[in-house]
Order: structure tokens, then C-alpha cells, then sequence
């Protein structure tokens, strides 16, 4: 079946430094999605991705889909104590599977 | 508009008893997914239900199952509860089955097994 990979599991970095995290699938997909979940919290929608090759930004986040539609990456520019929380992609396969594949985050602490 | 809810938010239960969740998804929001997060496992789908039909099933034992009302309210159920079965249940709503639906979350029912 369907699997998503993500890395890394746990980045920890300064305030202001950058973040990255990447996201592969073992199929093509139709698009992926990204969720942050605060500690505590629960999964939070942040962005789609649909189109190969797609960049989307949102602030200091921006997101990109490769051209394969196999992978996906989520950079944090700057980082603040806000961006604190695990970031999860999740796959959308191909075909009539609607369903959608979680990776299994990265958790991203930030020191003051 | 009101989020997702669910209940209850937390849960004790031993080994070997059944247990039943709720989840009332936003208003106008037909399609129910339920999720079970672990540490070690992340976010694993378990089913999703669209006009009381279940559309998707995720690869889990048969004692999970759920359900959904004519209101698009759904249930899950786990009979026969293991220790492994502690965990954050997720229930995530959404307009419709199809491609690129958003997710919305509910805060989840923190079960623990003893």
C-alpha cells in the first residue's frame, strides 16, 4: 500500500534559524496536504499542494511539490517559539483511493 | 460555525471492556474520518464514512468499527480493548469524499487502556 516517509522525526534549532522538512511517498500522488499540530493540540490544515512543481508560500513557510509528485518539502524561514509543534504531510493517492496517507511528522522545537 | 467535536475527551478503561466514541462533525460537513495517533505510529486512518456508508478502511482488526447517523454524526467502536489500544482518537470532518478534501480536526478522545 501507499506509504509516506517524512524527515527528519525531531529537529531542534535556534530562534531564527531555518527549518526543513521533507515528505516522500512510495507512489505518485494526486496531492498532499500539510497540518501542524501544536503540543496538546490537534492536526491544524495549513496548505494543499495539487499541481507538479508546485511553490506556495505563507509568510515564512513555504511549501513545495516535486515534479514527480512523490515528494514534498515544508521550509520555516526564521524561525519563532510560535512555530513550536510537529508538521505532518499527508498523501492523497491516485486513481478512486481517496484516502489520505500520513507521514509521521516532525516535531520541531525552537530555543529562545 | 462550531468545530469539530468529540467525546468524551478522555477515557480509562481495562483490558477486555468495549468502548464507544462520539463525533459531531461541523455543521454541513458530510464526511467523518477517524484516526488513531501514537507516539511510535503517528497518525494511522482507521475508516471514513460519507452518507452513512463507510467509503474507506484503513488496516485495522475487527474490532474497530463504526458508524455514521443520517445527522453525519458517526461513532467508532473498539470491543475487547488491548493494552495497545491507548491512544489519541482523531475524528476529522469534512465537505465531501473526493479529491482534495481538507481535514478538519476535533481535539481528539485521549483513551488509556489498563
Amino acid at each position: 500500500g501507499q506509504q509516506v516517509m517524512q524527515i527528519p522525526q525531531y529537529q531542534h534549532v535556534q530562534e531564527g534559524e531555518d527549518f526543513t522538512t521533507y515528505c516522500n511517498s512510495s507512489t505518485t500522488l494526486s496531492n498532499i496536504q500539510w497540518y501542524k499540530q501544536r503540543p496538546g493540540g490537534h492536526p491544524v490544515f495549513l496548505i494543499q499542494l495539487v499541481k507538479s512543481g508546485e511553490v506556495k508560500k505563507q509568510k515564512r513557510l513555504t511549501f513545495q511539490f516535486g515534479e514527480a509528485k512523490k515528494n514534498s518539502s515544508l521550509h520555516i524561514t526564521a524561525t519563532q517559539t510560535t512555530d513550536v509543534g510537529t508538521y505532518f504531510c499527508a498523501g492523497e493517492g491516485g486513481g478512486s483511493n481517496y484516502k489520505l496517507t500520513f507521514g509521521k511528522g516532525t516535531l520541531l522545537t525552537v530555543n529562545p | 460555525k462550531a468545530g469539530v467535536t468529540q467525546t468524551p475527551r478522555y477515557l480509562i478503561k481495562t483490558r477486555g471492556q468495549q468502548v464507544t466514541l462520539s463525533c459531531s462533525p461541523i455543521s454541513g460537513h458530510r464526511s467523518v474520518s477517524w484516526y488513531q495517533q501514537t507516539p511510535g505510529q503517528g497518525l494511522q486512518f482507521l475508516f471514513e464514512y460519507f452518507s452513512e456508508t463507510q467509503r474507506n478502511k484503513g488496516n485495522f482488526p475487527g474490532r474497530f468499527s463504526g458508524r455514521q447517523f443520517s445527522n453525519s454524526r458517526s461513532e467508532m467502536n473498539v470491543s475487547t480493548l488491548e493494552l495497545g489500544d491507548s491512544a489519541l482518537y482523531l475524528c476529522a470532518s469534512s465537505l465531501a469524499v473526493g479529491r482534495g478534501e481538507t481535514q478538519y480536526f476535533g481535539p481528539g478522545t485521549r483513551l488509556l487502556v489498563l
